[in-house]
């Protein structure tokens, strides 16, 4: 079945790129997405990337695939203490139209 | 746009009892899921309707779970006989899908059901 693997923790300080990585394992995904969950709050789309792309960019977002790896990355730039949160890479396979999510990587910035 | 709702927020059961929970989905969002996430780690898909049809089930949902989602619009998530394993949140989400392309799914905050 479909795995998506991501580490557990990463903490940055305030000002700096953080970078978040994310393999999966299922090569029929046809997006990929990072959603980001803070306390007490729902999932929110942060960003998505079509699988036939090598890179996305929104804003403070930047978003590497690597199709050949199954490495998937979300880089934010000058990360703030309001990113601080736990971000979840997701990928939608060939399994019809579920998430398979990773377990979450939790960001703490310092200030 | 009020987002997705969920009710309860919270439960808690004794082993063996009957809950339900309510999931509003954002009008005339034409897909409802139901995931799971158990502390640690990411959601875990359930189910999933379009309109009012259930379309999937994962190999998690056994005969004691069953979804509902009667006339297209708000949905129910039933689990009987509860059992201590069953403690998790609960979350729901819904999506308009027009045609193909990417889905964006909106998450209500859950309904973090324990059974003691």
């Amino acid at each position: 079945g479909e795995d998506v693997e991501q580490s557990l923790f990463l903490s940055v300080r305030e000002g700096d790129s953080s970078v978040i990585n994310c393999t999966y394992t299922d090569s029929s995904s046809t997006y990929l997405y990072w959603y980001k969950q803070e306390p007490g709050a729902g999932l929110q789309l942060l960003t998505y990337i079509f699988s036939n792309m090598d890179m996305k960019q929104d804003q403070r977002l930047t978003v590497l695939l690597n199709k050949k790896d199954k490495h998937l990355s979300l880089r934010i730039a000058d990360t703030q203490t309001g990113d601080s949160a736990i971000y979840f890479c997701a990928e939608s396979g060939n399994a019809g139209n579920m998430l398979t999510f990773g377990g979450g990587t939790r960001l703490m910035v310092k200030p | 746009d009020t987002g997705v709702s969920q009710d309860p927020r919270h439960k808690i059961t004794k082993r063996g009892q009957n809950v339900t929970f309510r999931c509003d989905p954002i009008s005339e969002h034409n897909r409802l899921y139901w995931y799971r996430q158990t502390l640690g780690q990411g959601p875990e898909f359930l189910t999933y309707f379009q309109n009012e049809a259930q379309l999937e089930k994962s190999r998690l949902l056994s005969d004691r779970f069953s979804a509902e989602r009667p006339k297209g619009s708000f949905s129910t998530l039933e689990i009987q006989r509860t059992e201590q394993g069953d403690s998790a949140m609960y979350l729901c989400a819904s999506s308009y899908l027009p045609g193909q392309g990417y889905e964006k799914l909106f998450f209500g905050s859950g309904t973090q059901l324990s059974v003691l």
